[in-house]
């Protein structure tokens, strides 16, 4: 157990639609990140959170946003879906930003039909 | 452009005999190097990492061996148990000036160790 906790973890959508994946960084640690893996790519790094504040964007679509709470929990939203959106969506959280080991919850496997 | 690579999408062992696992990468900008098994239905555990100032960093029976100059590194485990059967990830980083880590990962080795 990372310690690291997402819900849910399973979700089943409509393309369209709009969905809110949550993660709960361990316990201390100020930096969130969010990856997509889908079956034809890898671990794609999605966007970065430091202590509230958004830290480094990767290849993320416009249709995705994210935002980290003052109790630093995160949250990714997802809208207007598309059949290629169906992925696991990976949260993972460090110590500081600049440390390099960081350790990853369950997931969340999104399914969009 | 798949910046960290991991040629080989599968590798069978005999329990008790060594793994390698490779990894090349293309960025001379990267910094750290770190290595996660993942098994189904979870998420990637970090096993071992190693900095760009070493060639070899040992944990256990986890190794991993980095040569700068052919910009490649590799992950041995000795001896191979049944339950180190899983997909392992290579991934790098860069932390440049700024103060982020983002993981660049290889798009992962099964390894199955049969009994």
């Amino acid at each position: 157990d990372s310690g690291v906790t997402q819900t849910p973890k399973h979700l089943i959508t409509a393309t369209g639609q709009r969905v809110t994946l949550r993660c709960s960084p361990r316990s201390g640690d100020l930096s969130v990140y969010w990856y997509q893996q889908s079956l034809d790519q890898g671990l794609q790094f999605l966007i970065q959170y430091y202590n509230g504040e958004e830290r480094a964007k990767g290849n993320i679509l416009e249709r995705f946003s994210a935002q980290q709470f003052p109790d630093l929990h995160s949250e990714l939203n997802l809208s207007s879906l598309e059949l290629g959106d169906s992925a696991l969506y990976f949260c993972a959280s460090s110590v500081r930003a600049g440390t390099y080991e960081q350790y990853f919850g369950p997931g969340t496997r999104l399914t969009v039909t | 452009d798949q910046q960290v690579k991991q040629n080989s999408p599968s590798l069978s062992v005999q329990e008790g005999r060594i793994s390698i696992l490779n990894c090349d990468y293309t960025n001379s900008m990267f910094d750290y190097f770190l290595w996660y098994k993942k098994y189904p239905a979870e998420g990637p555990t970090f096993l071992i990492s190693i900095s760009s100032i070493k060639d070899k960093n040992e944990d256990g029976r986890f190794t991993v061996f980095l040569n700068k100059s052919a910009k490649h590194l590799s992950l041995h485990i000795v001896p191979s148990q049944p339950g180190d059967s899983a997909v392992y990830f290579c991934a790098a980083s860069a932390i440049g000036g700024g103060a982020t880590n983002k993981l660049i990962f290889g798009t992962g080795t099964l390894l199955a160790v049969q009994p």
